[in-house]
């Protein structure tokens, strides 16, 4: 199955610093998408990007979708930013209809004031 | 905006009662799934379903079973709820061609006593 490795672990950062976490897969994919999970466990998704570069504020994303990989960029963080960041790919398995998002292992970020 | 609903944020039951959990979506999403989310090991999916009465296992669907007899409804259910069960679970939806971001619902953490 499709393999989703994501990098760093862990990154604690100075407000003001930025930063940038990547995702590496395995296998072309249909759907590749970053999650934010806040400290009450809600998970808000910030980008669907299979491809190309997306800009949201302060949060972009790249995704080069022929090496294989995505990069999520933070600049300015902010305390708010705090929290794990999943990435998750997705593949259609049945008959075009169905398949499943596999997710990264999520990098914990704590952004200090 | 999607919006996918838990039926409940905290539940706690008794070991060998039987579970359900409830998640309602209001998007006329074809793919809705069931993950649970444990420190350490990130979001694991449980079952996921792509069309009404069906359901395909995900990565670890032991001691759990499904239902969808609604395109808007995905419940799952503890057949004979065990202290191993206890965890966040989160519901999530998708459209059918994958080209989408998926939505997850707030999550339910369920204590089993």
């Amino acid at each position: 199955g499709i393999q989703v490795e994501q990098s760093p672990p862990d990154l604690i950062l100075q407000e003001g610093a930025n930063s940038t976490l990547r995702c590496n897969f395995s296998d072309s994919v249909n759907n590749l998408q970053w999650f934010h999970q806040n400290p009450w466990g809600q998970l808000i998704n910030l980008f669907y990007i299979p491809s190309g570069t997306k800009q949201n504020g302060r949060l972009s994303a790249t995704t080069v979708a022929t090496e294989r990989y995505s990069l999520l960029y933070i600049s300015s963080s902010q305390t708010t930013d705090s929290g794990v960041y999943f990435c998750a790919v997705g593949l259609l398995m049945i008959y075009n209809q169905g398949g499943k998002l596999i997710f990264g292992q999520g990098t914990e970020l704590s952004v200090k004031p | 905006d999607v919006k996918v609903t838990q039926s409940s944020r905290y539940l706690v039951k008794r070991t060998g009662e039987k579970v359900f959990l409830e998640c309602v979506q209001d998007m006329d999403h074809e793919n809705m799934f069931w993950y649970r989310q444990d420190p350490g090991l990130g979001l694991r999916l449980i079952y996921f379903s792509y069309d009404v009465k069906m359901k395909e296992k995900g990565d670890i669907p032991e001691g759990y079973s499904v239902s969808r007899e609604k395109k808007e409804r995905f419940s799952l259910i503890l057949e004979s709820a065990s202290t191993n069960q206890t965890s966040m679970y989160l519901c999530a939806s998708l459209t059918g061609g994958f080209n989408q971001p998926q939505h997850f619902g707030d999550g339910t953490r369920l204590s089993i006593l």
